[in-house]
């Protein structure tokens, strides 16, 4: 049973780039959250997709945007980097919305901007 | 809003001995999940406990207990015969029905002692 996959693993992007994440849920899940986390600090939400619709969205900029597909896998998109977009990107996948689903977390893609 | 407090930045064990991470939450809703999390330095976050809001009992896992004091709003995380392979950062989590995404703490760095 495959878990939560991530892609790339690492990348490095220059300012002003535009880049994309992308997240395949564990088997069975179908609902996908994506959280930033800065070096030292706890993970951020930035927004949570359901039946392909974004549901829930935490206080990220515009430049943040993202995507669920029909099979669930997500991806996230992020415009004109900034050097403070260097961060931990991790996805985690559910099953339904609910707090008492367990989240999975994928192993996260480490953003490096320049 | 949710909000989730973790004291100590950094906890010092023995190894065998029974180590307590310190968690508190605030938040408006009345049903609402605690989670804790592992993150080891490779970055990926692995799920340890849950406790419902709602739930009478404290939750146990193992080597793990969740120490769950409603009134008091705290979710501390008792590690009991602490092994090396303990050491990592540990994180609380919290979701509830109204926010729809889970808020972390800052998170609470463990060494194990030989």
């Amino acid at each position: 049973d495959a878990g939560v996959t991530q892609s790339p693993t690492h990348l490095i992007k220059t300012r002003g780039q535009q880049v994309t994440l992308r997240c395949s849920p564990k088997s069975g899940h179908d609902t996908v959250s994506w959280y930033q986390q800065a070096l030292g600090q706890g993970p951020q939400f930035i927004f949570q997709y359901y039946e392909e619709e974004e549901r829930q969205r935490g206080n990220f900029p515009d430049r943040f945007s993202g995507h669920q597909f029909p099979n669930y896998s997500s991806e996230l998109n992020v415009n004109a980097l900034l050097l403070g977009d260097s961060a931990l990107y991790l996805c985690a996948s559910s099953l339904g919305t609910s707090q008492a689903y367990e989240q999975y977390f994928g192993p996260g893609t480490r953003l490096t901007v320049t | 809003a949710q909000k989730i407090t973790q004291t100590q930045p950094g906890m010092f064990v023995q190894e065998k001995e029974a180590v307590t991470l310190d968690c508190t939450y605030d938040t408006s809703d009345q049903s609402y999940g605690l989670f804790w999390y592992k993150q080891p330095s490779s970055g990926e976050m692995i799920f340890l406990i849950y406790q419902g809001s709602y739930d009478e009992q404290n939750a146990t896992e193992g080597r793990y207990s969740l120490n769950f004091q409603k009134a008091r709003k705290s979710a501390n995380l008792v590690i009991s015969a602490s092994q090396l392979g303990d050491s990592a950062m540990y994180f609380c989590a919290m979701t509830s029905t109204n926010a729809g995404k889970s808020t972390f703490g800052d998170g609470t760095t463990l060494t194990v002692k030989p």
